[in-house]
């Protein structure tokens, strides 16, 4: 089944304490990003990546780093979470062919920071 | 970052009633794409749209893009109790940043 798989669906930290959300998926997809969706804000893009090695900052990247070493995994690193990172994420792919189609969402990771 | 507004926030209807909801921006988009967000899930495609003007239809959805290129439009026809969830818009601005921009999400409540 062609899916976007996200671990954990759910974590609670603690200030300071460095995490990572994983992310992967087997569709063949270049194009992978990260989300966070809070109350109010809808949608906010963290980080983005075009292919293997090749990321780039989205509307709000600070705090959280990425890495994409392989085409299928896309992993979230929290370096020092803070609780206003507390927060519903999600991980999502696409092609990438000139004419993007609409993305695949993975199921999510709600992260509390307390 | 850049925002898409969308209306209306939230809404309340009953079953059978037709549902319409918009996106607006004060940019020029490329694509439009209309997803559904279930309780404890992720976004799931509706409806994708790539040319001014187009008009597409999923089973009860209807979604248009809007010929100025700065809005898009979502139908939905007599509304059924799995209809409830939140609709969010997302563009593809015609910048060439390759984001993908949302909507802040319509969240609707269907009473039966």
């Amino acid at each position: 089944e062609a899916q976007v798989t996200q671990n954990p669906r759910y974590l609670i930290t603690v200030t300071g304490k460095k995490l990572t959300v994983t992310c992967s998926q087997n569709m063949n997809h270049e194009y992978m990003s990260w989300y966070r969706q809070d109350p109010g804000l809808g949608l906010r893009q963290i980080y983005y990546s075009m292919n293997v090695e090749v990321t780039d900052k989205g509307d709000v990247p600070e705090g959280y780093k990425v890495s994409r070493k392989e085409k299928r995994n896309f992993p979230l690193i929290l370096e020092s979470p803070s609780p206003n990172q507390t927060s519903l994420y999600f991980c999502a792919s696409t092609f990438f062919s000139g004419s993007f189609d609409g993305y695949t969402f993975g199921s999510g990771t709600r992260l509390t920071v307390v | 970052g850049q925002q898409l507004n969308q209306s209306p926030q939230s809404m309340f209807i009953q079953e059978g009633e037709d549902v319409s909801m918009n996106c607006t921006s004060s940019s020029i988009f490329n694509t439009w794409l209309w997803y559904k967000q279930d309780p404890g899930e992720g976004p799931v495609l509706l409806i994708a749209l790539y040319k001014a003007g187009e008009l597409t239809s999923n089973g009860r959805l209807t979604a248009q893009f809007g010929i100025t290129r700065k809005d898009s439009f979502l139908n939905i026809s007599a509304s059924i109790p799995s209809d409830v969830g939140i609709y969010f818009c997302a563009g593809l601005s015609a910048s060439g940043t390759y984001k993908y921009i949302f909507g802040t999400g319509t969240r609707l409540k269907v009473l039966a």
